[in-house]
């Protein structure tokens, strides 16, 4: 069974700095490991998307980086911004049955302090 | 192009009462999966239904079941529910194996 964990829960940083969220795995055996941001009340908005074969992604200011070996990933925002206060929840894409399950993480709520 | 649609956005019932939630597929997808989120904690899978069938299930008791209609649209129903079933209900949409997009979900309160 997959278990998911998010390091740390909670994290509140200073606007400018650059930080890094971590999630862990426990079956390395996935196809994909995807970061969503979630703002209070709201759905999920894909941020970046690593498959299986990738070591990491970028887009603009985050870099999402994949080791699948050591059933780890990291979420990198550089310069941070009091628009990117929110949760931030990492989900592992696995096979059960021949069909794609999802599992999340229990997510890291983020606050950028201007 | 549409993506992932989910109605209503909020609704208010009571204990025992029954529920509905609905889900529309981004175009062109085929799977879809429905997952709980209660308040501080991350979504749990609910079920995923394929070709109409429930293809496989999360750890969630029976009152909890849902149908796929040939228009790859699906629905989510809740019996007899209970005050712990508040939460925001997220459906995904995908095509076999690719990965889900995820719809802006339905907050169910139950008083």
């Amino acid at each position: 069974k997959q278990e998911v964990t998010q390091i740390p829960a909670a994290l509140s940083v200073p606007e400018g700095e650059n930080l890094v969220l971590n999630c862990s795995f426990t079956d390395s055996a996935i196809y994909n490991l995807q970061w969503f941001r979630q703002d209070p009340g709201k759905g999920l908005t894909s941020l970046l998307l690593i498959q299986s074969s990738q070591r990491e992604q970028t887009s603009g200011r985050l870099n999402a980086s994949l080791d699948k070996s050591s059933g780890r990933s990291t979420l990198y925002i550089a310069a941070s911004q009091p628009g990117d206060s929110a949760t931030y929840l990492c989900a592992a894409a696995g096979n059960s049955g021949g069909y794609q399950k999802v599992t999340f993480g229990t997510g890291t709520k983020l606050q950028v302090i201007p | 192009d549409a993506g992932v649609t989910q109605s209503p956005t909020h609704l208010i019932k009571t204990r025992g009462q029954q529920v509905t939630l609905r889900c529309s597929p981004k175009s062109g997808h085929d799977t879809v999966s429905w997952y709980q989120q209660a308040l501080g904690q991350g979504p749990q899978f609910i079920f995923q239904y394929y070709e109409e069938e429930e293809r496989q299930r999360g750890n969630f008791p029976d009152r909890f079941s849902g149908h796929q209609f040939p228009n790859y649209s699906s629905e989510l129903n809740v019996n007899a529910l209970l005050l712990g079933d508040s939460a925001l209900y997220l459906c995904a949409s995908s095509l076999r194996g690719q990965p889900q997009h995820f719809g802006d979900g339905t907050r169910l309160s139950i008083l």
